[in-house]
């Protein structure tokens, strides 16, 4: 079964400093995978996705996440974190073989420091 | 933009009544989903459904829990008689198509709470 770990609950960060979010996928073929975002009383939505074409993937927001098959990693970078970015952000995996389910990860809590 | 919308935000309920929770899909997609999250806990997949009937469904749902689309609009779950571990937030889902690939939209979810 697909499944993937985000590494870290939580991660604060200051305005205009990098955005480093972990995600590791278990896997013994390349799945597809996906970072979404969800703020405060809204719902999850669509960051970026990786679907084996381009490693690093550019998303909204000014988001990218860089696919390493030697790593088994599927991390999301942005380069200068905006108050805006302070949310929950999952990573989500799903088999290539055609389930239709999304496995998250345990999502990662980002605060913006002034 | 279309978004998925779900009904009601919040729901408290006691042990072992009925409840069900409402989604709209958004309008032009075929495959539906709901997932929960525990607080605490990750995000689970509870169930799949394309052409009115159910695709796959995970061990957490069980015959305390059914799905239906009523009506071409709405995608409902039910659960039949609630226990207090069913308390999570619930998320709908839609796409346009089951492809493992493709971007499943998801509602704001309601907070089920079971006293």
């Amino acid at each position: 079964a697909q499944s993937v770990t985000q590494l870290g609950s939580h991660v604060s960060v200051s305005e205009g400093a990098l955005v480093l979010l972990r995600c590791n996928y278990s896997s013994s073929v390349p799945p597809y995978l996906f970072w979404y975002v969800q703020y405060p009383n809204q719902g999850l939505q669509l960051l970026l996705k990786y679907t084996s074409a381009a490693t690093l993937v550019k998303g909204i927001n000014g988001f990218e996440a860089e696919f390493k098959k030697s790593e088994t990693s599927f991390h999301l970078t942005k380069p200068s974190a905006h108050m805006r970015d302070a949310a929950e952000y999952f990573c989500a995996v799903s088999d290539p073989g055609g389930d239709y389910k999304l496995s998250f990860g345990a999502g990662t809590t980002v605060t913006v420091r002034a | 933009e279309p978004e998925v919308t779900q009904t009601p935000s919040h729901q408290v309920t006691q042990m072992g009544q009925e409840v069900i929770l409402r989604c709209v899909p958004i309008s032009n997609h075929l495959y539906f989903y709901w997932y929960r999250q525990i607080l605490g806990q990750k995000v689970e997949f509870l169930v799949s459904f394309y052409n009115n009937e159910i695709s796959e469904k995970s061990e957490i749902f069980d015959d305390q829990f059914s799905v239906e689309r009523p009506d071409g609009s709405n995608f409902t779950l039910k659960i039949r008689s609630t226990k207090l571990e069913d308390s999570a937030m619930y998320f709908c889902a839609s796409s346009e198509s089951g492809l493992p690939y493709n971007e499943q939209f998801f509602g704001p979810g309601t907070r089920l709470t079971v006293l």
